[in-house]
């Protein structure tokens, strides 16, 4: 089974700087993709980049890239240009493309907080 | 608007009450999903409905029963919950097979008191 881990509880960062949150995961798959998801107040989860396992280029969305070590199975994502609508909890998943649907395995989340 | 509703936002019930979660999606996907978000726990993925037909259950207790009647439909009919049921449930929904993300609502926090 495939596991998702972050290290990192709670993180901090001052507005227009730049934070990387960590994310390790376990699976003996080769194909597979990767997601960070922003969850807000608000609850709702919402996708904040995405990576399939067989692109080596790093994705990029705006002030968000992640940096995808597949040897490592790392997944670390780099928000730059922190602002104060980035404070939420962010959730590293990884998706099997082997099964039916669209099942994700989440890390716990890191809690990250943006000080003005 | 996010595309997937779920109602109600909050909920309130005692152990021996009956509820149901409701959830609809507006973007035309085939697949969706319960999820359970405790505190301090990460998301559990409790059903998986693709096509309509159960692919997956996790072993959730039977006090959880869900009913896809349609596509666009999800519930997830609740009796004789327990107050370590208190949770935040979301719903997803997805294009399977071929899409690569899914899409989820804001949740209904449910307490079991």
């Amino acid at each position: 089974a495939q596991t998702v881990t972050q290290s990192q509880p709670e993180m901090s960062v001052q507005e227009a700087e730049t934070v990387t949150l960590s994310c390790t995961y376990d699976t003996s798959e080769s194909d597979y993709y990767l997601f960070w998801y922003k969850q807000p107040p608000s609850r709702q989860m919402i996708l904040v980049i995405r990576q399939e396992a067989y692109k080596q280029q790093n994705a990029t969305e705006n002030r968000f890239s992640v940096n995808f070590q597949k040897a490592a199975k790392s997944f670390s994502l780099k928000i730059s240009d922190s602002q104060l609508g980035d404070a939420a909890m962010y959730f590293c998943a990884y998706r099997s493309d082997l099964n039916a649907g669209n099942m994700l395995t989440f890390g716990g989340g890191t809690r990250l907080m943006v000080k003005p | 608007e996010t595309g997937v509703t779920q109602t109600p936002r909050h909920l309130v019930m005692g152990m021996t009450n009956k509820k149901s979660l409701k959830c609809e999606q507006h973007l035309g996907h085939n697949a969706m999903y319960w999820y359970k978000q405790s505190a301090k726990k990460p998301l559990e993925l409790m059903f998986v409905y693709s096509l309509e037909e159960r692919v997956e259950n996790n072993s959730v207790p039977s006090r959880f029963s869900p009913e896809c009647p349609n596509s666009s439909h999800l519930f997830l009919h609740l009796h004789t919950l327990q107050p370590e049921d208190s949770a935040l449930y979301l719903c997803a929904s997805s294009q399977d097979p071929g899409g690569t993300e899914a899409f989820f609502g804001q949740g209904t926090r449910l307490t079991v008191v």
